[in-house]
Formats: C-alpha cells, structure tokens, sequence
C-alpha cells in the first residue's frame, strides 16, 4: 500500500532564513504523482505543485522549489528567503494509478503535514 | 463558475444524531472524493465514486455511508454520530481518467458532543 511520510511534525526559522520540508513516499505502483499542498490558517487547501513518476526535473517557482528524487523516493520542497505568509501546514501527497485505467481514481494518500512558523 | 462547493460549512452535533453533509461541483466530474482531517493526521480517504450510482471505500469509511444519485453531488452521511466523527471534512472532484488533478472544496468543520 502506498504511504507518504512527512518526519518534520513543526518548523520554526526566522524570516527570510531558507527552509526545506521533506517528503518520502511509498509506493509499487510505476506510475504515480506527487502533490504538495498549503493549508494557511484560514483552513483551505491549496494546491502547489504536481509531479508525475516519470518527470525528475526539479522544478522552481518564485520562491519556491522542489527537488524530485526517485532513488531515494523522496520530494523535497525547499521555500527560499521564508515570509510570514508563508507560515502554515504543508501536506505532501501520493496519487496512485490504481486500479481504473487513466489513473489517479483511487484518491490521494496524503503525509501528516508540516506546520511551518515563520517569524518574523 | 463555484468549483466544489460543501454545505454545512459548520455544525455542532450531539452523540447519536444523523446528519448528511453536501457536496457538489459544477465542473462536469465523474470522479468525488470524500477526506477527513484530523489534527497531525493529514487527510484520509473515506469514500469516493468514480460516476453516478457508484461508490467505493476509502481508508477510512467506519461509520459513514454515502451517495452520488447525480453526478453534480457527492452525499456523506453520519447515521449515528460519535464524538470520535469530530473533523473537518473536505470533499474533492476531478475529471475521468485525471483523477490526480482533485479540485477541493472549503470544507466542513464537524464538532460531535
């Protein structure tokens, strides 16, 4: 069965200090996609970035980047020069194909989540 | 163009009682989902269906039932509410085939007392 583990329960590093959240999943399946989503105080979930099994890029996004590692299944998402608003809960999530053809129908398994404190 | 939308947004039940939470898209998907989020327990599956009069468990699915009688809605039931259902509920829904693109609702914060 497939599990996602977040090790890092809570954060807390000043503003503008660099911060990486780690990420290891498991799965059987060979095609998979990994999520990242933000849950800030207000409760909502949004959405961050999705990778699929077959794309190792890593990839960069403003201050946000995210390190993809296959070998190690692992995916790291490293925000650089932390902000206040960045402070909340990050879940690190698994899709699986599962067992309809297309992909994806089974849900998402996501990790515990990271709470994330950035003070200032 | 509401996305997914949840209905109640909160409710504060007594041990026993019933209630049925809503959620519907507007989107045209086949696929919805329903997550509990219990504090440092990230979200866990508890139900899904993948097309109208279809439905299957999630990994957790004890004590609720559901329904999708149209394709726009998504019903999750609590027959006889326990304290431990105490959560807040998120639904999802994504296109056939793309079920790895989950669009979420606001969700629902649940308290049984």
């Amino acid at each position: 069965a497939q599990k996602v583990t977040q090790a890092q329960t809570e954060i807390s590093v000043v503003e503008k200090e660099d911060v990486t959240l780690d990420c290891v999943y498991e799965t059987r399946d060979t095609t998979y996609y990994l999520f990242w989503y933000k849950q800030p105080p207000s409760g909502e979930l949004v959405f961050l970035i999705r990778r699929n099994s077959f794309d190792e890029q890593n990839e960069i996004s403003g201050r946000y980047s995210w390190n993809f590692q296959k070998s190690t299944s692992s995916f790291n998402f490293t925000i650089t020069a932390s902000q206040v608003v960045d402070s909340a809960v990050y879940f690190c999530a698994l899709s699986e194909r599962g067992m309809y053809s297309g992909g994806g129908a089974d849900g998402l398994t996501f990790g515990k989540g990271t709470h994330l404190i950035i003070q200032p | 163009n509401a996305g997914v939308t949840q209905t109640p947004k909160f409710r504060v039940l007594k041990t026993g009682q019933s209630m049925t939470l809503l959620c519907a898209q507007d989107m045209n998907h086949e696929y919805m989902y329903w997550y509990r989020q219990d504090p440092g327990m990230g979200l866990r599956l508890i139900h899904y269906s993948v097309g109208e009069g279809t439905t299957a468990k999630g990994e957790v699915p004890d004590g609720y039932n559901v329904s999708r009688l149209k394709k726009q809605n998504f019903l999750l039931g609590l027959e006889s509410a326990a304290p431990s259902q105490t959560s807040v509920y998120f639904c999802a829904s994504s296109y056939r085939d793309r079920g790895y693109e989950q669009y979420f609702g606001p969700g629902t914060r649940l308290t049984v007392t």
